[in-house]
């Protein structure tokens, strides 16, 4: 089965530095990579994913980039501030377009993200 | 509007003991899942549904029966309740058919087991 592996498990930045985690996995046939932010006491959400057709994605502050041949994505936040302070997770999955429900995500194993103020 | 919502939030229960975890979904998604969370904060998935029918069951104890009687609805019960049983569980849903859409989370069930 597929196994993510994710680092670093902490990270303290500086307020207004970038902050970059990084996922390995090893299913080749995984073709979709998302990022869920937890925080404290509350549900994951996702925050923002990118399919295996698509090298990178950014949506204001963050980006992910992903490296097919080498097996491993990465999430880039810029100008990092007080509120992105959270426990981040990469996951990933496969499509099967005939057998609905399998999209089985596997997380990693998260990285608790402390911004300094 | 809650998307994904569930029941108890919060449980407190006694080892030996059975109970029930209840999620609803009102985003006309036909998919849904149980995670469990540890408390090392991994997130792992137990089981999932689509249209109310079992796809995913992953190497859990049969303590645990999830029952789905329709797909806006996923219940997860436990029997004989174990010390290993505390965790925060996860309801999820999504809309599957051919490509891969978010998974919303719920609120999250913290199950106790003294």
């Amino acid at each position: 089965g597929e196994n993510v592996e994710q680092h670093p498990s902490t990270l303290s930045v500086q307020e207004g530095d970038s902050a970059v985690i990084k996922c390995t996995y090893s299913d080749s046939a995984s073709n979709y990579f998302p990022w869920y932010k937890q925080e404290l006491g509350k549900r994951p959400q996702l925050i923002i994913d990118i399919r295996s057709n698509v090298g990178e994605k950014k949506d204001q502050r963050i980006a992910v980039t992903l490296n097919k041949t080498a097996k491993h994505f990465s999430l880039h936040i810029t100008e990092t501030q007080p509120e992105d302070s959270a426990v981040y997770f990469c996951a990933a999955s496969m499509s099967f377009i005939s057998n609905f429900g399998n999209e089985k995500l596997t997380f990693g194993t998260g990285t608790r993200l402390t911004i300094i103020p | 509007d809650t998307a994904v919502s569930q029941t108890p939030k919060y449980l407190v229960t006694q080892m030996g003991n059975d109970k029930s975890i209840k999620c609803e979904q009102n985003l006309g998604h036909d998919t849904m899942y149980w995670y469990k969370q540890d408390s090392k904060k991994f997130l792992k998935i137990m089981f999932s549904y689509n249209n109310k029918e079992l796809i995913i069951n992953e190497t859990v104890p049969n303590r645990f029966s999830p029952k789905s009687p329709d797909k806006a609805h996923l219940n997860l019960h436990i029997n004989s309740l174990e010390l290993g049983d505390s965790a925060v569980y996860f309801c999820a849903s999504s809309q599957s058919g051919g490509s891969i859409y978010e998974q919303y989370f719920g609120p999250g069930t913290r199950l106790t087991v003294t």
